[in-house]
């Protein structure tokens, strides 16, 4: 089974620029999920799809964040302009539902530097 | 609101010894427990996961965790570490009234020393 696809893998932008990441979920997995990862903490919510609604965006920065889920599959996650502070790594995951005890598979992130 | 905390940043045990990962939680209602691993440069993986059913848990590698309502506790063990379970740690807490938001601890990073 394949599993989460993210790209690229690793971006260097410069601050105020744009950045746009890519995710592919699990075949079949209708939640979807941005977290952003800072060095040295833990994953943090970023937005949750399910299908190609948002159940949760509390934490995305709108003013230059967004992200989109067209047709319910894959996923776009956009910064614009970028700030220092948003070097991380990005993580996209996805699960087979919407439940507590529904395992998520994460992909390998995208480690963003902005200098 | 639901929260997670765990208590050691780091822990370093040598090859062979026990492992404890400790984790407590804040939650409203009944939640969910997970413990995720990450790897240096791979994915996080799922070791196990607590929902409602038995308080001990198993999960992959030789890894458990006991569910502590009273105590607010999902610590993580392992009777005997590997050179390879060195990683980092996460502890995760899901809420059904948080809309199922997975809330992610700061981390642990287990050192297995030779």
């Amino acid at each position: 089974e394949a599993g989460v696809a993210q790209s690229p893998r690793y971006k260097i932008i410069e601050k105020r620029q744009s950045v746009a990441f890519w995710c592919n979920p699990i075949s079949g997995h209708a939640t979807l999920y941005w977290y952003q990862q800072i060095l040295g903490q833990g994953p943090k919510l970023l937005i949750q799809f399910q299908n190609n609604g948002v159940v949760d965006d509390s934490q995305l920065p709108k003013d230059r964040f967004s992200a989109e889920r067209l047709k319910g599959v894959d996923s776009t996650l956009k910064i614009q302009p970028a700030k220092l502070e948003d070097s991380a790594v990005y993580l996209c995951a996805s699960s087979l539902g919407w439940g507590g005890n529904t395992e998520a598979f994460f992909g390998q992130g995208t480690r963003l530097t902005v200098v | 609101a639901q929260s997670v905390t765990q208590l050691d940043s780091h822990v370093s045990v040598s090859e062979g010894t026990p492992v404890l990962l400790r984790c407590n939680y804040s939650s409203s209602y009944s939640p969910s427990l997970f413990w995720y691993v990450q790897h240096p440069n791979k994915g996080l993986q799922l070791l196990l996961k607590y929902t409602s059913a038995a308080t001990l848990v198993k999960g992959i590698n030789g890894f458990e965790a006991e569910f502590k309502k009273s105590e607010t506790s999902f610590h993580l063990t392992k009777p005997s570490a590997h050179m390879s379970d060195a990683a980092e740690y996460f502890c995760v807490v899901s809420e059904r009234n948080a809309g199922n938001m997975l809330t992610f601890g700061g981390g642990t990073r287990l050192m297995v020393k030779p």
